[in-house]
């Protein structure tokens, strides 16, 4: 079975802080995605960065980036640069590469509050 | 181009009564995919449909669960004779294509918050 677990059910921040959220997931898979949502008080679910298995390169967009380590079956996500609207609870998700992508696997949240 | 909408935004029910609840997709999307969060959960996937069609059903609760997606009009997933468990929030998603999640054009509504009094 492929599960995601996030250990750290909350943390905060002080805004322009940098702050790294720790995910890690379980399939046999060789190939597969990883993802990183997430969703403010809106509730609305918004990708924020995606990682392909395949790729040694870590994914980074513009404040987020990410920590694959394979073999060790980790993906941690690092905001730089706190801001306030980064308050949100993110989710740590997984795909396999192949016909279904549609499932994604979530681990339950963490509630990230990034104070002023 | 508006997102994936979903409505009602709240929706309050007595066990027993049926619950309907929509999703429009994205324009010039025809892959609608299901999630439930339970409280304190993440997302767990129920149901990919394409137009008119269940694709993969296989996260849906056999009993009291339903899920359309005709060819005109909004995806409805409907929940019989609610009971206090289906409390949850249930988000649609919407692609132009299968394998939406590899090529980053998956995209979520904000849900429908059911409550079950």
């Amino acid at each position: 079975a492929q599960t995601v677990t996030q250990s750290q059910p909350e943390m905060s921040v002080q805004e322009a802080e940098t702050v790294t959220l720790s995910c890690t997931y379980d399939t046999s898979e060789n190939n597969y995605y990883l993802f990183w949502y997430k969703q403010p008080p809106s509730r609305q679910m918004i990708l924020v960065i995606r990682q392909e298995a395949y790729k040694q390169q870590n994914a980074t967009e513009n404040r987020f980036s990410v920590n694959f380590q394979k073999a060790a079956k980790s993906f941690s996500l690092k905001i730089s640069d706190s801001q306030l609207g980064d308050t949100a609870m993110y989710f740590c998700a997984f795909t396999p590469d192949q016909g279904g992508s549609e499932k994604l696997v979530f681990g339950k949240g963490m509630k990230l509050t990034v104070n002023p | 181009n508006a997102g994936v909408m979903q409505n009602p935004r709240h929706l309050v029910r007595r066990r027993g009564q049926e619950a309907r609840l929509r999703c429009s997709p994205m324009k010039g999307h025809s892959h609608v995919y299901w999630y439930r969060q339970l409280p304190e959960e993440g997302l767990k996937f129920m149901v990919y449909l394409q137009k008119e069609n269940i694709i993969d059903e296989s996260g849906m609760p056999k009993e009291r669960f339903s899920a359309e997606f005709p060819k005109e009009g909004p995806s409805i997933l409907r929940i019989q004779q609610v009971v206090r468990g289906d409390s949850a929030a249930y988000f649609c998603a919407s692609s132009p294509f299968r394998d939406p999640a590899t090529n980053e054009k998956l995209f979520f509504g904000s849900g429908t918050q059911l409550s079950v009094l």
